[in-house]
């Protein structure tokens, strides 16, 4: 358990649906980060936060996709109208300060759209 | 875009063998960093070592990094069952991690 904890852990949803995935980072941890990861492939890199500003978001990032984090401490993403493409597991990460720093993941909420 | 690329993609030992995993990736970089997942579960923190550093030690792991070839290895000695698992470098050029396909090492009892 590295103290990042993610709520659901996993999400079963139709197809145009909206989903909505928690994470709760580290609790002195400034940096929050939000990766994606299909099947047989390395996690990629979806959106990050210093605080409670977004700082950078993927191409990957359609406009159906939005996250969140208020006063710096949880975050939520959310994906409106999902899309059978949208199956894949999230993952949250926070860090201490820059980039440079350790990530710490959490468990991950494995989303399938049927 | 995934940055690192680990090799080989798949290894099987058996228990009490060294593994040896390698990474090359194609731009500059702060640090690197490996990780593990156990199947269809997070990622684990292994090792980080920065761009200033050639090698380091935790434990039963050893990473060597070298930037003039853009490559960086994993050893895990004397292996254990529980090492089974999907090991990713990933590189930090500026802020978030940039991840490989991943290795999926099996360690038979």
């Amino acid at each position: 358990d590295t103290g990042v904890s993610q709520d659901p852990r996993h999400k079963i949803t139709k197809r145009g649906q909206n989903v909505t995935f928690r994470c709760d980072p580290i609790s002195e941890h400034n940096r929050l980060y939000w990766y994606r990861q299909t099947l047989g492939q390395g996690p990629e890199f979806l959106t990050y936060f210093q605080n409670e500003a977004q700082l950078e978001k993927s191409r990957l990032l359609s406009d159906r996709f939005s996250a969140e984090r208020p006063k710096g401490s949880f975050s939520t993403l959310e994906i409106q109208r999902t899309e059978q493409g949208d199956s894949a597991m999230y993952l949250c990460a926070s860090s201490r300060g820059t980039g440079i720093d350790t990530q710490y993941f959490g468990p991950g909420t494995r989303l399938t759209v049927l | 875009s995934q940055q690192g690329e680990e090799d080989p993609q798949a290894l099987s030992i058996q228990e009490g063998e060294n593994a040896t995993m390698n990474c090359s990736y194609k731009t500059s970089i702060n640090n690197l960093q490996w990780y593990r997942q156990n199947s269809g579960r997070g990622l684990v923190h292994l090792i980080l070592i920065r761009s200033n550093e050639r090698e380091k030690h935790s434990g039963r792991l050893r990473v060597t990094l070298d930037t003039s070839k853009k490559s960086s290895s994993l050893l895990i000695t004397a292996s254990r069952a529980a090492d089974t698992a999907s090991y990713f470098c990933a590189t930090v050029p500026g802020e978030k991690l940039v991840f490989g396909k991943g290795m999926k090492l099996t360690v038979n009892p």
